[in-house]
């Protein structure tokens, strides 16, 4: 079975420094790789994803994410931070097997405070 | 943009009360899926839904769950006898095709009392 973790409970970024969110995970053959961000009351909000072909995806508000299947990685990026981006961030893994859509794998997800 | 919707935002029912959390999916979508959060937990997935059957489902998903696609747009999640342990956050999402994104609804807080 496929797992995701996000080593980092919570960081705390001053607001136009960089950001890095890790994830790591764990699964057989080359997963489907998502991070979405949840802000309080508010549903899952797809940033980015990554099914096949460049490692690098470019995703919505000026995050990206890198795939590093050596590294199973796939961390969330941003060159400056902005403090509307203070929210929780989840990876998830995904797989696709007979055709269907399997369920999605949580990581624990990552608190993000900003900093003035 | 199409959103999926979901009613009521917040449910309080009395333990042992069945509850129906209903979803509205994006139109053109064909896959459904219901997750659950218990607070300060991560998500997790409850079922799959595709072609009017349910897919997959997780351990999570016993007995008391059941869904139902009762017409072509909504999409319904029953508790038949609800635990305290219920109490949690219940998103619903959709995707339109294998190998697209998954989009989530705003979700239902249920609260057991």
């Amino acid at each position: 079975a496929q797992s995701v973790t996000q080593p980092d409970i919570h960081i705390t970024v001053s607001e136009g420094a960089s950001l890095e969110l890790r994830c790591n995970y764990s699964y057989g053959a080359t997963p489907y790789l998502f991070w979405y961000v949840q802000s309080p009351g508010q549903g899952l909000q797809l940033l980015l994803k990554y099914f096949s072909g460049d490692t690098l995806v470019q995703g919505i508000k000026g995050f990206e994410a890198e795939f590093k299947r050596s590294q199973s990685s796939f961390n969330l990026r941003k060159p400056s931070v902005h403090w509307s981006d203070a929210a929780e961030y989840f990876c998830a893994v995904g797989t696709y097997s007979g055709g269907g859509a399997d369920g999605l794998t949580f990581g624990k997800g990552t608190h993000l405070i900003i900093q003035p | 943009e199409p959103e999926v919707t979901q009613t009521p935002s917040h449910q309080v029912t009395q333990m042992g009360q069945e509850v129906i959390l209903r979803c509205v999916p994006i139109s053109n979508h064909l896959y459904f899926y219901w997750y659950r959060q218990i607070l300060g937990q991560k998500v997790e997935f409850l079922v799959s839904f595709y072609n009017n059957e349910i897919s997959e489902k997780s351990e999570i998903f016993d007995d008391q769950f059941s869904v139902e696609r009762p017409d072509g747009s909504n999409f319904t999640l029953k508790i038949r006898s609800t635990k305290l342990e219920d109490s949690a956050m219940y998103f619903c999402a959709s995707m339109e095709t294998a190998n697209q994104p998954q989009h989530f609804g705003d979700g239902t807080r249920l609260s057991i009392l």
